[in-house]
C-alpha cells in the first residue's frame, strides 16, 4: 500500500522567500510521486510528477521536487514565494499500473507581503 | 484549455436525501474517477470507472454510492440516503490514454444536514 505524510498544515512565507514543503513516502513499490496545488475554488492542478526518470523534477510556476530514496521524501520547494503562490498543496502517490491517488492531508500555505 | 466541470459548486441536503453530484470529464478521455475530502481529512479515493463500468472502488464506496456515465458527457456520483458523514467536498477526475495522468474538477462541496 502507498500513503504519503506531509509535515505541517500550514506553512507562512515571506515574498521573496524559500518555500519548502515536505513529503514524505511509503511504498512497497517504486512509487510515482505528485505534488498538486489547489487556489481557492478551483480544482486540483498537477504542478509536477516524479515518475522514475530524473530524480529532480521541475514543475510549473517555478515550482521543484526532488525524490530522494534513501529519505523516502519527495519535498516542494520555490526559491522565491510569490503572493500568487497561496493556496493549498497535496503530494500524492500512486503506483506504476495503478492509478488511483493516495493523497497527503495538504499544506496551507500563505504569503506574506 | 479543457477542463473538467462539476456542478452544482456546493449542495446542502438534508439527511435521508439522495443527492447527485455531476462532473462532465474532458471529452476525449475515457477513465473517470472520484474521490472525497471531509473537511480537515485527506483526499480519499472513492471509485475509478471504465467502459461503463467500475474498475475499482475503495471501502468506503457502499451500496449507498452509485456512478454512471448516462450520456456521452456527464459522469455522476450518487448517494442513496446521505448521512451527515457524507458531508465533504466531492471530486471528480478524468484520464486520457494509458499513462495519462489525472485531471481534477473544481470540486462540489456537499452539506448534510
Amino acid at each position: 500500500a502507498q500513503s504519503v505524510t506531509q509535515l505541517g498544515s500550514h506553512v507562512s512565507v515571506s515574498e521573496g522567500a524559500l518555500v519548502l514543503l515536505r513529503c514524505n513516502y511509503s511504498s512497497s513499490v517504486p512509487p510515482y510521486l505528485f505534488w498538486y496545488v489547489q487556489y481557492p475554488n478551483q480544482g486540483l492542478q498537477l504542478l509536477l510528477k516524479y515518475t522514475s526518470a530524473a530524480t529532480l523534477v521541475k514543475g510549473i510556476n517555478g515550482f521543484e521536487a526532488e525524490f530522494k530514496k534513501s529519505e523516502t521524501s519527495f519535498h516542494l520547494t520555490k526559491p522565491s514565494a510569490h503572493m500568487s503562490d497561496a493556496a493549498e498543496y497535496f503530494c500524492a502517490v500512486r503506483s506504476p499500473g495503478d492509478y488511483k491517488l493516495s493523497f497527503g492531508a495538504g499544506t496551507t500555505v500563505t504569503v506574506r507581503a | 484549455e479543457p477542463e473538467v466541470t462539476q456542478t452544482p459548486s456546493h449542495q446542502v441536503t438534508q439527511m435521508g436525501q439522495e443527492v447527485i453530484l455531476r462532473c462532465v470529464p474532458i471529452s476525449n478521455h475515457l477513465y473517470f474517477y472520484w474521490y472525497r475530502q471531509i473537511l480537515g481529512q485527506k483526499v480519499e479515493f472513492l471509485v475509478s470507472f471504465y467502459n461503463n463500468e467500475i474498475s475499482e472502488k475503495s471501502e468506503i464506496f457502499d451500496d449507498q454510492f452509485s456512478v454512471e456515465r448516462p450520456d456521452g458527457s456527464n459522469f455522476t456520483l450518487k448517494i442513496r440516503s446521505t448521512k451527515l458523514e457524507d458531508s465533504a467536498m466531492y471530486f471528480c477526475a478524468s484520464r486520457g490514454l494509458a499513462g495519462g495522468e489525472q485531471f481534477f474538477g473544481p470540486g462540489t462541496r456537499l452539506t448534510v444536514l
